[in-house]
């Protein structure tokens, strides 16, 4: 089946440095995956915060960037310079159709200091 | 605007007794919904999924059911839990077209004693 690997646990970045989480992916269902970001601030609800459905692509929001790499099978996202309002999970997640049977990871738990 | 509720907010309930959890979409006509699930420590998983009233689709075997009574509510439920139910469930909705973008409620936490 498919399935989606991210940085595991907990990142923690001091602000104004640069982010990199982690996204690998592996997709049996379909040769190229719609892939996403998604992210839970605290307090709130879970919400996209970017995708990319089309191979090669970048996909961009709130400073926040990821580039879809199909010979890596990647999706990292990343930034360069984090604000203490981007702590936060962070999700990714690939499916084959849009909105129906997305894979996640595990969530990557971004804390930044100020 | 659009409102989405669940309910209850947090459960607390015996292996083997029944549960029911709702979601209610306010302000969307004819919204797609969903139902995710992650248990502590776990993934999240797409359990259900419903294009029209009364109509679902399974992704993810639980021993749950879901079911849509009305073009604005979800209703996620089983009649004997276990103790592996127990975690995060929550409730989304979108446009009816496969990449819009979904929105997602509070959620409600179980626990299964």
């Amino acid at each position: 089946g498919d399935s989606v690997t991210q940085t595991e646990g907990q990142v923690t970045v001091s602000e104004s440095k640069s982010l990199i989480i982690n996204c690998t992916y592996s997709a049996t269902s379909i040769a190229y995956p719609n892939l996403f970001w998604y992210v839970r601030y605290p307090g709130e609800g879970l919400q996209l915060l970017l995708k990319v459905i089309t191979a090669g692509q970048k996909g961009s929001s709130r400073g926040f960037e990821a580039t879809y790499n199909k010979e890596t099978t990647s999706f990292h996202l990343q930034k360069a310079s984090v604000q203490e309002s981007d702590s936060a999970v962070y999700y990714c997640a690939l499916s084959a159709g849009g909105n129906y049977k997305p894979t996640f990871g595990k969530g990557t738990s971004l804390v930044v200091h100020p | 605007a659009q409102t989405i509720h669940q309910w209850p907010v947090a459960e607390i309930k015996a292996v083997g007794s029944p549960l029911s959890l709702g979601c209610t979409i306010k302000g969307k006509s004819s919204p797609n919904l969903y139902w995710y699930w992650q248990a502590t420590g776990g993934t999240l998983q797409q359990l259900f999924y419903s294009i029209t009233v009364g109509q679902v689709e399974s992704v993810v075997q639980l021993n749950l059911s879901a079911s849509r009574p009305k073009d604005d509510q979800f209703i996620l439920s089983t009649e004997k839990l276990l103790l592996s139910h127990s975690g995060f469930y929550l409730c989304a909705w979108s446009l009816g077209w496969e990449y819009a973008e979904q929105f997602f409620g509070p959620g409600t936490r179980l626990t299964v004693l």
